[in-house]
C-alpha cells in the first residue's frame, strides 16, 4: 500500500464546474496535510494547508480532512482553464516527521 | 528574497561522470530538503537538512548519491558514477523547522543521463 495516494487521473472537467480531488494516506499519526500545484515543466507551488479536521476555505479552493478515514481532498469552484495542472497532496508529521510524503498527483484539465 | 535557487537548471552528463548540483535556500528557513521526480510521478524523498545537520536520508538511496550542507546554508547534491536510471528532476525546497510549515520548492535541476 502507497503511503499517500490520490485518485487516478486524469480528470477532465468543464469550465465554471467543481473539481474534486482526493487523497489517502496510510499512517495514521500524521499531522499536517498540504496541496501543491505543479504546472507542466515547473516545481510545486503550496497551493492549501490543513491541519484540523473539517473544511478550510481559500478563495476558490476547499481543503477538506476526515482523520478518521485518513481522506484530504481539494475542493476547486469554479474552475478556470487556468487551473489545468497537476495537483500533489502531501502528508507530514508521524513517521513522516520532518518530511514530505507526496502523492503521485492527479492530472485535472479544465476544458472551456 | 528570492526564493529558492538552484543551479544548474539543466545538466546532460555520460554515464559514469559524476555530476553536482547546487541550492541556495531562502536564507531565514533552518530546513532544506533534496526530492527526485521522474515524469508522471509525486517527488520522492532523498535526504533533508535542519542547519548543517544532515537529519534523515532516505534507505532507497543508493550510496553513489551524498549531500552536504555546509554552514547550514546552501546545499550541494553528488552523484558519483551516474546511470541512466539517475535521469530526473532533481528538487530542492526549504522551510522553517515549524511543524506544518510548508515547503518553498526551487526550480529545479532536469538531469539527463546518456
Amino acid at each position: 500500500q502507497k503511503e499517500v495516494e490520490q485518485n487516478s487521473g486524469p480528470l477532465s472537467v468543464p469550465e465554471g464546474a467543481i473539481a474534486s480531488l482526493n487523497c489517502t494516506y496510510s499512517d495514521r499519526g500524521s499531522q499536517s496535510f498540504f496541496w501543491y500545484r505543479q504546472y507542466s515543466g515547473k516545481s510545486p507551488e503550496l497551493i492549501m494547508s490543513i491541519y484540523s479536521n473539517g473544511d478550510k476555505e481559500d478563495g476558490r479552493f476547499t481543503a477538506q480532512l476526515n482523520k478518521a478515514s485518513q481522506y484530504v481532498s481539494l475542493l476547486i469552484r469554479d474552475s478556470q482553464p487556468s487551473d489545468s495542472a497537476t495537483y500533489l497532496c502531501a502528508v507530514a508529521g508521524g513517521t513522516s516527521y520532518g518530511k514530505l510524503t507526496f502523492g503521485q498527483g492527479t492530472i485535472l484539465t479544465v476544458h472551456p | 528574497d528570492t526564493g529558492v535557487s538552484q543551479d544548474p537548471r539543466h545538466k546532460i552528463t555520460k554515464r559514469g561522470q559524476n555530476v553536482t548540483f547546487r541550492c541556495d535556500p531562502i536564507s531565514e528557513h533552518n530546513r532544506l530538503y533534496w526530492y527526485r521526480q521522474t515524469l508522471g510521478q509525486g517527488p520522492e524523498f532523498l535526504t533533508y537538512f535542519q542547519n548543517e545537520a544532515q537529519l534523515e536520508k532516505s534507505r532507497l538511496l543508493s550510496d553513489r548519491f551524498s549531500a552536504e550542507r555546509p554552514k547550514g546554508s546552501f546545499s550541494t547534491l553528488e552523484i558519483q558514477r551516474t546511470e541512466q536510471g539517475d535521469s530526473a528532476m532533481y528538487l530542492c525546497a526549504s522551510s522553517l523547522a515549524v511543524q506544518g510549515y510548508g515547503y518553498t520548492f526551487g526550480s529545479g535541476t532536469r538531469l539527463t543521463v546518456v
